[in-house]
């Protein structure tokens, strides 16, 4: 059963930029989509972009259009989302997801925290 | 962008209660809506994908309906495990935006 392993925890001062990784483990991510999703303390689930890996082909959300980044390295089942530019508000945990059936999340990483503090 | 409205917000009820939670989409998604449980500090759990195909390992009491605009999540007699936040997806287009989240508590 393959699972998601994520990166760890970030302090990131505003401004900058951040890498988090997702790495799948036990597999690969054949032809299964790759969503980003983030959680800021104590809020809901925002849907950030997604990224098909067999056609390299991203889609993001408007409200993080020209400040993330998705990526896939196959060769190492390895997705990574970038995001630049960060502000507070961006302090928030961010998941990986597998977009299976429906492009329903049935798979998704532990999570990565992500703290913008100056 | 389609938006999508959960309700209620906050649901509080008992352990053997029937309760429904509602998502309601700005425009038509067919059929294609998710629904997530969240306990605290964990990522979230598939329930129902296609807005009524049970996902895999998820027990019977949880079940899904709808489509078009209207979509349900029904669980049929809680248990103390299923006191958590759930959440609606929409997956036919971009963006896959999420619902705001209902909180079910114990009453």
């Amino acid at each position: 059963q393959v699972q998601l392993v994520q990166s760890g925890a970030e302090v990131k001062k505003p401004g900058s930029s951040v890498k988090v990784s997702c790495k799948a483990s036990g597999g690969t991510f054949g032809s299964y989509g790759i969503s980003w999703v983030r959680q800021a303390p104590g809020q809901g689930l925002e849907w950030m972009g997604e990224i098909i890996p067999i056609f390299g082909t991203a889609n993001y959300a408007q409200n993080f259009q020209g400040r993330v980044t998705i990526t896939t390295d196959e060769s190492t089942s390895t997705s990574y989302m970038e995001l630049s530019s960060l502000r507070s508000e961006d302090t928030a945990v961010y998941y990986c997801a597998r977009q299976e059936v429906a492009d329903a999340l049935d798979i998704w990483g532990q999570g990565t925290m992500v703290t913008v503090s100056s | 962008d389609i938006q999508m409205t959960q309700s209620p917000s906050s649901l509080s009820a008992s352990v053997g209660d029937r309760v429904t939670i509602t998502c309601r989409a700005s425009q038509s998604i067919s059929s294609f809506l998710n629904w997530y449980q969240q306990k605290l500090g964990k990522a979230p759990n598939l329930l129902i994908y296609a807005a009524s195909s049970l996902q895999s390992g998820v027990p019977p009491r949880f079940s899904g309906n709808g489509s078009g605009t209207d979509f349900t999540l029904t669980i049929s007699s809680l248990q103390p495990e299923d006191f958590a936040t759930y959440y609606c997806q929409k997956s036919n287009s971009i963006p896959h935006t999420f619902g705001q989240g209902t909180n079910l508590e114990i009453k």
